[in-house]
């Protein structure tokens, strides 16, 4: 396994068109993290799964964010009617465990431009 | 609730020569962990060190070292001996182990190595 894997890379959209992300965890890891991250920040949390059930949902997740685990595997995170303000860099990490040394491994992300 | 605050948005250092990365947390978790991610022009959030709220002893990963002083809610990273692939942003994160399980991010540092 060559670690969390997001797609796209990049995607560029027309203000009010919904796009849909990718992340694929490490195959053992059983938590699933989306953070956003705007520019000159850090991640800011947005909904974090273990296995299938969404256990937190942040009060930035708007109701046009929805975010999915089926089957505890994969995530997708949808967002409805785009923004301006939904610019930014959306990343996904998944972990084994939560305490201690916990290793979070985090994806390379998708920057999302909306125009 | 928790806070990381990250009070130097740049710093420059020589090549060769050691820097501290200033971090500051509040919480009201008994217990928690504490993060260093760098995170280079790529994107993806590399892990660096991690530091137990009650480990008797500061964290050391090769170059890097996390001066932990609990009384004072402090968490700095020192990187000794600077290299020009050190060159990132750096940001420092906290988990209570109660709670919420994902990580909680300071706004950053931007280190730059100078040859």
């Amino acid at each position: 396994d060559t670690g969390v894997s997001q797609n796209p890379r990049h995607k560029i959209t027309k203000r009010g068109q919904n796009v849909t992300f990718r992340c694929d965890p490490i195959s053992e890891h059983n938590r699933l993290y989306w953070y956003r991250q705007t520019l000159g920040q850090g991640p800011e949390f947005l909904t974090y799964f273990q296995n299938e059930a969404q256990l937190e949902k942040s009060r930035l997740l708007s109701d046009r964010f929805s975010a999915e685990r089926p089957k505890g595997s994969f995530s997708t995170l949808e967002i409805q009617r785009t923004e301006q303000g939904d610019s930014a860099m959306y990343l996904c990490a998944s972990s084994l465990q939560d305490r201690g040394k916990g290793g979070y491994t985090f994806g390379s992300g998708t920057r999302l431009t909306v125009v | 609730a928790q806070k990381i605050t990250q009070t130097q948005p740049g710093m420059f250092v020589q090549e060769k020569e050691a820097v501290t990365l200033d971090c500051t947390y509040d919480t009201s978790d008994p217990s928690y962990g504490l993060f260093w991610y760098k995170q280079p022009s790529s994107g993806e959030m590399i892990f660096l060190i991690y530091q137990g709220s009650y480990d008797q002893q500061n964290a050391t990963e090769g170059r890097y070292s996390l001066n932990f002083q609990k009384a004072r809610k402090s968490a700095n990273l020192v990187i000794s001996a600077s290299q020009l692939g050190d060159s990132a942003m750096y940001f420092c994160a906290m988990r209570g182990d109660t709670g919420r399980r994902a990580l909680t991010f300071g706004s950053g540092t931007r280190l730059q190595v100078q040859p």
